[in-house]
């Protein structure tokens, strides 16, 4: 089984509002990951957790707060955000192992956000 | 520093034809290469990895891909393409970190259109 769930699949959220992002994984994966998509573009990393602790923040602005409270769950919270914050935001992980194994990641479908 | 160009932006092939889809990478050590594919809207699906050994691997959906170290290519081929391929396609060079993640650069992707 190879399944990253995500939820929810759509959110459109206003500028002043406070919304969080979900992902899951039941593989064992110790690293997890957010990106970020724009149309037309490839994924853009944001974050990663390695064994639950925040290992890379690729200068994302303050208004996305990730967090991992366990090793298969992790979240992104949202605040404050602005309307070039709409995108499609993807989590990954993989696991810990042989060599490529590491640099495998499993995605999941995403959650489509609109900031009004 | 690392990269991956896919130099073709958008294909269009009819269904029944064969295909073949460019990857070149800049990385300085053995790659870690991959290819994944999204339909809209969705998250990204590993079609296929290469890691060491036979150059030739073989991937879902019928996919293949075949390593060249000396041109820096990792060029995905299908035989005879059904209308459900039509996708964006990107391919991606891993990059380990060290601990238990890994890191992705992808290429800017070629999107495939299918002519019935």
């Amino acid at each position: 089984d190879t399944e990253v769930t995500q939820t929810p699949k759509h959110l459109v959220m206003g500028m002043t509002n406070k919304k969080s992002l979900k992902c899951e994984q039941h593989m064992g994966h110790r690293a997890m990951y957010w990106y970020k998509q724009k149309a037309k573009k490839p994924p853009e990393l944001m974050f990663v957790y390695s064994y639950e602790k925040l290992s890379i923040n690729e200068s994302v602005p303050s208004r996305f707060s990730p967090e991992c409270p366990n090793s298969s769950l992790l979240n992104l919270h949202l605040h404050a955000l602005q309307p070039e914050d709409s995108a499609l935001y993807l989590c990954a992980s993989s696991q810990f192992g042989l060599a490529g194994e590491q640099e495998t990641q499993y995605f999941g479908p995403g959650t489509r956000l609109l900031v009004l | 520093a690392q990269s991956v160009t896919q130099p073709d932006i958008h294909i269009t092939v009819s269904e029944g034809a064969s295909l073949e889809l460019r990857c070149n990478y800049s990385y300085g050590a053995t790659p870690y290469l991959f290819w994944y594919v999204q339909s809209p809207g969705q998250g990204l699906q590993l079609l296929l990895k290469y890691f060491s050994g036979d150059t030739l691997v073989q991937g879902i959906k019928g996919f293949e891909a075949e390593f060249k170290r000396s041109q820096s290519s990792f060029n995905l081929r299908k035989p005879s393409v059904h209308w459900s391929d039509a996708a964006e396609y990107f391919c991606a060079v891993g990059i380990h970190y060290g601990g238990s993640q890994g890191n992705l650069i992808f290429g800017k992707g070629t999107k495939l259109s299918v002519k019935p």
